[in-house]
């Protein structure tokens, strides 16, 4: 059963750094197309694609987001860490990780997600 | 970056009924487009991806179809349970995007 978790702080102060963990089992990183996104959702509205991270370690990240987003992995822990810089309110979101799989015929369809953590950014 | 559109943004409907969302994407996808549901406080499910693949374990009254840029979810004949939140989603190009929503509402 492939399952993932999302863990990390609930606040947050502006300008902080936000990191936030995913641990994931079922699967293994380290295996040929396997992938982690990140995707946001603020309260009330749409989900955003933040980042993933490749089982061969490419990375690829949203594009206004990009200079304030760091993805990364321990395949050995079977986890993947999201880094985000200098948080302001409008990043007060919950945070899903989920997996794809860039072989094969789902075409990259996130077909597994965590649960989501709410992450508030306030003073 | 590929802009999604979805329609309509929200949709009154009974049970029973048949009800068709819309994905527009602002290029050609391929079959990279997928759609989810999601109900209140809870993660996203993929229910349908590569355009009409049904996600193991989803009922049959839900389809997916389109190729090209345009593309539809269907229900067959809602049922309480699929009162929810759709998005579509295209991973033809990162970054990834996802339509803005349709939500469902019972009549």
């Amino acid at each position: 059963q492939v399952t993932l978790k999302e863990s990390g702080p609930a606040l947050v102060q502006p300008t902080q750094t936000l990191t936030l963990t995913c641990t994931f089992s079922g699967f293994s990183l380290s295996t040929s197309g396997m992938r982690v996104s990140w995707v946001r959702q603020p309260p009330g509205k749409a989900l955003e694609w933040l980042g993933r991270i490749d089982w061969d370690d490419e990375k690829r990240y949203n594009t206004s987001l990009k200079t304030r987003l760091s993805i990364s992995k321990d395949t050995s822990s079977d986890q993947v860490v999201l880094t985000m810089t200098n948080v302001e309110p409008l990043d007060t979101a919950t945070y899903y990780c989920a997996r794809s799989s860039g072989v094969g015929s789902t075409r990259d369809a996130l077909d597994i997600w965590g649960q989501g953590t709410m992450v508030t950014v306030s003073s | 970056d590929i802009q999604m559109t979805q329609s309509p943004a929200s949709l009154s409907a009974s049970v029973g009924d048949r009800v068709t969302i819309t994905c527009r994407a602002g290029q050609i996808l391929s079959s990279y487009l997928h759609w989810y549901q999601q109900k209140p406080g809870k993660a996203p499910k993929l229910l349908v991806y590569a355009a009409s693949s049904l996600q193991s374990g989803v009922p049959s009254r839900f389809s997916g179809s389109g190729s090209g840029t345009d593309f539809t979810l269907t229900i067959s004949s809602l049922q309480p349970e699929d009162f929810a939140t759709y998005f579509c989603q295209q991973s033809y190009r990162t970054p990834y995007t996802f339509g803005q929503g349709t939500k469902l509402e019972i009549k």
